[in-house]
């Protein structure tokens, strides 16, 4: 079976500059994520779909972050304009399904990352 | 900010000797994840706890959910060197269903 999949794996902007990223989830997942992480933190969730509604995007810093997953199945994260502090990794992640269901298939995989670095 | 506190940050431990972290959350959760990520890696799932006072284990590695599903511990027993990594906990709120994770405890075998 495919893992997720992620592009570009890296990528080195300047300051005020835009950015896209795409992700690619395990087929028949229903549920995808997005997260930052920051060098030495856990995981923080931007945007959470499920299909292609958005479930949960309450950390999204919306001024500059957008994300769309228009068809349900792959996902693009936008940063417009990127700051110093956007510097982390990327990760996407797709689960089978998600939100409260208590059962196994809330089981989170995640893609490769792609590393950010704004100067 | 992060609701889920996570310790300790980091863990020195000798190879063989035990290793523990634990996660407290300030609000009950519906249920409570683990996962390991290794250096310049992703997260990996390791098990999902969702009953009250559950215990789960897989080999070396004992996973717990407290009574009122507000903390959670995993526990290693003889670390080896391919333990060594980052253990997160990611909770789901009972409130809004929103995964909290925790800052993570990172696995560092002395040499």
């Amino acid at each position: 079976e495919a893992g997720v999949a992620q592009s570009p794996r890296y990528k080195i902007i300047e300051k005020r500059q835009s950015v896209a990223f795409w992700c690619n989830p395990i087929s028949g997942h229903a549920t995808l994520y997005w997260y930052q992480q920051i060098l030495g933190q856990g995981p923080k969730l931007l945007i959470q779909f499920q299909n292609n509604g958005v479930v949960d995007d309450s950390q999204l810093p919306k001024d500059r972050f957008s994300a769309e997953r228009l068809k349900g199945v792959d996902s693009t994260l936008k940063i417009q304009p990127a700051k110093l502090e956007d510097s982390a990794v990327y990760l996407c992640a797709s689960s089978l399904v998600g939100g409260g269901l208590a059962g196994d298939d809330n089981e989170q995989f995640f893609g490769p990352g792609t590393r950010l670095t704004v100067l | 900010g992060q609701q889920v506190m996570q310790i300790p940050q980091y863990q020195h431990v000798q190879e063989g000797e035990d290793f523990t972290t634990y996660c407290n959350s300030s609000t009950t959760l519906s249920n409570i994840q683990w996962y390991k990520q290794r250096p310049g890696g992703h997260p990996v799932f390791l098990i999902q706890l969702v009953k009250s006072g559950e215990v789960k284990k897989q080999k070396r590695l004992t996973f717990q959910f407290g009574e009122a599903k507000k903390n959670s511990s995993l526990h290693i027993t003889a670390t080896q060197t391919t333990d060594v990594g980052t253990y997160f906990c990611a909770g789901l709120r009972s409130s809004n269903y929103q995964l909290i994770w925790g800052a993570g405890t990172k696995l560092i075998i002395k040499p």
